[in-house]
């Protein structure tokens, strides 16, 4: 069972299409982290969210953490082809040490 | 800042013989964190590294084991390789606690054959 659910798995859109991304759990967790991953490299950290309800903004990327801290979302509008890769939500439930990652979803966006 | 390393970042080798990655993090940073990631089981946590310690340690059997050494530097072994042990195996650096700002290197990849 993941603990971290993310959908939808495969998303293909055209560039300047508006698209969300969700990362679902059942535990409570204290922060939790999204990243994307293109082929051949390491994830990098595109933010973390740390207070229920809190967004935060990156150019065109928004992320929110649910009220309950167990799940968040990443909005882009106006996806560009640079957008394309794997993205990763991540964190460590409560009282955990251990950090889970969700399987990701994968975003190609076409010009 | 130079940022995270990883050698080998390609590797062959075959069922039953074993293998040492070796990961350099961010100058400064004490905690090392490797992970397994696989099309099927995604990006999974191995165990981290803090001060040459072992801190946490995720479910993986006793054949994948690691070490830190006093430069932070670390390793990552796996003893007698089966067929399932192909995967991506990536290593990230923090300043502090896991949970902080990782910077995770571009991996090594592995194929058992």
């Amino acid at each position: 069972t993941q603990l971290l659910e993310q959908s939808p798995q495969f998303l293909s859109i055209q560039e300047g299409e508006n698209l969300t991304v969700y990362c679902n759990s059942s535990s409570v967790f204290s922060s939790l982290q999204w990243y994307r991953q293109e082929p051949g490299e390491g994830p990098v950290l595109l933010v973390t969210v740390v207070t229920g309800g809190e967004v935060k903004k990156l150019k065109r990327l928004t992320f929110q953490f649910g009220d309950a801290r167990k799940d968040s979302s990443l909005h882009i509008t106006a996806a560009q082809p640079g957008d394309t890769g794997l993205y990763l939500c991540a964190g460590a439930p409560g009282g955990s040490y251990i950090p889970t990652f969700g399987r990701g979803t994968s975003l190609i966006v076409h010009p | 800042k130079a940022g995270v390393t990883q050698t080998p970042r390609y590797l062959i080798k075959t069922r039953g013989q074993q293998v040492t990655l070796s990961c350099s993090p961010i100058s400064g940073h004490r905690s090392v964190s490797w992970y397994q990631q696989t099309p099927g089981q995604g990006l999974q946590f191995l165990f981290e590294y803090f001060s040459e310690t072992q801190r946490n340690k995720g479910n993986f059997p006793g054949r994948f084991s690691g070490r830190q050494f006093s430069n932070s530097r670390s390793e990552m072994n796996v003893s007698t390789l089966e067929l399932g042990d192909s995967a991506l195996y990536l290593c990230a650096s923090s300043l502090a606690m896991v949970f902080n700002e990782q910077f995770f290197g571009p991996g090594t990849r592995l194929t058992v054959l």
